[in-house]
């Protein structure tokens, strides 16, 4: 079964300072797509960014790029010039064919000002 | 474009009561999802329907919850009887065709409590 771990629960980071989420996979798939959605207090989940397991070059969305390494089954998700409007529950996710996502625990972001 | 539409967004009962959570997909997309959040268990996908078709609803936590999909543009998730246990957000997504079937679009979910 894939699995998806996020080993930190809270984070916190200074308004503009950058800050990185980790994210771990298991799959023995090698097809598969990875997904980092943003839950803020309204509760409405919004898609960050999206990785490709085929593509070798990192996404970046503006400020939030990834660290891919599909090897060591890794997806990181970084923040440049964080923003008190980044605080939120982040949430890595997992997807292969057969559109099913499994969502790791999340990890809370905290920006402070 | 209004995005996926959840109804009510809001819903307190009590225990015994029927549930019916209601949902509308983004226009012309054809895989709806359910999904149930709690803070004991995260986000759990509950089941998924292609063309108004359940594919996988191996997350249904038992027979109490049941999910229609009559229409494209219409689908519901209910429970009955209601228990404390079932109190979570309910979310509902779904995603297009094409390049970006890949990417699931989320309501703005449900808020349950079962007193």
């Amino acid at each position: 079964a894939q699995t998806v771990t996020q080993s930190q629960p809270e984070m916190s980071v200074q308004e503009a300072e950058t800050v990185t989420l980790s994210c771990t996979y298991d799959t023995s798939e090698s097809d598969y797509y990875l997904f980092w959605y943003k839950q803020p207090p309204s509760r409405q989940m919004i898609l960050v960014i999206r990785q490709e397991a085929y593509k070798q070059q990192n996404a970046t969305e503006n400020r939030f790029s990834v660290n891919f390494q599909k090897a060591a089954k890794s997806f990181s998700l970084k923040i440049s010039d964080s923003q008190l409007g980044d605080a939120a529950m982040y949430f890595c996710a997992y997807r292969r064919g057969g559109n099913k996502l499994v969502f790791g625990a999340g990890t809370i972001l905290r920006v402070k000002s | 474009d209004a995005g996926v539409i959840q109804s009510p967004r809001h819903e307190v009962t009590e225990m015994g009561q029927e549930v019916t959570l209601r949902c509308k997909p983004i226009s012309g997309h054809n895989s709806l999802f359910w999904y149930r959040q709690t803070m004991m268990r995260g986000l759990e996908l509950l089941i998924y329907f292609n063309n108004n078709v359940p594919i996988d609803d191996s997350g249904m936590p038992e027979d109490r919850f049941s999910a229609k999909m009559p229409n494209a543009s219409f689908s519901t998730l209910k429970i009955q009887p209601s228990e404390p246990r079932d109190s979570a957000v309910y979310f509902c997504a779904s995603s297009p065709v094409g390049p970006l079937y890949n990417e699931q679009f989320f309501g703005p979910g449900t808020r349950l409590t079962v007193l």
